[in-house]
């Protein structure tokens, strides 16, 4: 079966700096992912997705970067504040019919005012 | 848009009697409703995926008679945990898929249930 998992449990990051946070993977026939953003005590929140066709792909002060060769993924948050400290999942579906995601161990951002 | 809500946030019960909760889509139709359930300071552990009008999927190790899953309409699922005992104490999270959707998933505020 896929596992997804992350490198970092914590990360501490000064406001104002870039944060990036990174996922591995090990199912090769992955071909969606997404990550997560969850604060203490509510269910997580989209934040952004992408495709295996796509090696990049940016929102709003974030952008995901896949790189299938590896088998890797990451996050990076621009210009970090505050309020993203959370814990970051990543989550990746295997296709091929299959709806269900499955999901890293994720990692923690604290952000220093 | 795609807002889910769940019901009870919070529910605190003694051993032995049985909790329902509730998983909506506010704002869009979902043919597949997913629980999970999150222990602190853990991941997501999918416990079962639910279609509209079908049985319930369940994964591997969680015992489909304790966990009840109706999904009777297209914007309401439910889960109850029957007989709950202290060790169900957990944080049981829904997710819903967009009818038509791929595969993203928009998760509900989750439930917190105490079993004393």
């Amino acid at each position: 079966g896929e596992s997804v998992g992350l490198h970092l449990p914590t990360l501490s990051v000064q406001e104002g700096d870039n944060s990036i946070i990174n996922c591995a993977y090990s199912n090769s026939a992955s071909d969606y992912f997404i990550w997560y953003k969850q604060e203490s005590g509510k269910g997580p929140q989209f934040i952004i997705d992408i495709r295996s066709n796509m090696d990049k792909r940016q929102g709003q002060r974030v952008t995901v970067l896949l790189n299938k060769t590896v088998k890797h993924l990451s996050l990076q948050i621009a210009a970090t504040q505050p309020g993203d400290s959370a814990v970051y999942f990543c989550a990746g579906a295997s296709g091929a019919g299959s709806y269900q995601l499955t999901f890293g161990k994720g990692t923690k951002l604290s952000v220093i005012p | 848009g795609a807002v889910v809500s769940q019901h009870p946030s919070r529910v605190i019960c003694k051993s032995g009697t049985s909790v329902k909760i509730e998983c909506r889509s506010l704002d869009f139709q979902a043919t597949t409703m997913f629980w999970y359930r999150q222990f602190p300071k853990k991941s997501l552990m999918l416990m079962a995926t639910s279609n509209e009008g079908s049985k319930a999927t369940y994964e591997q190790g969680v015992e489909k008679d304790k966990f009840l899953i109706n999904h009777a309409s297209l914007t309401l699922s439910t889960l109850t945990v029957t007989s709950a005992h202290p060790e169900d104490s957990s944080f049981y999270i829904c997710s819903a898929r967009l009818q038509g959707g791929g595969e993203t998933q928009y998760f509900g505020p989750g439930t917190r249930l105490l079993v004393l």
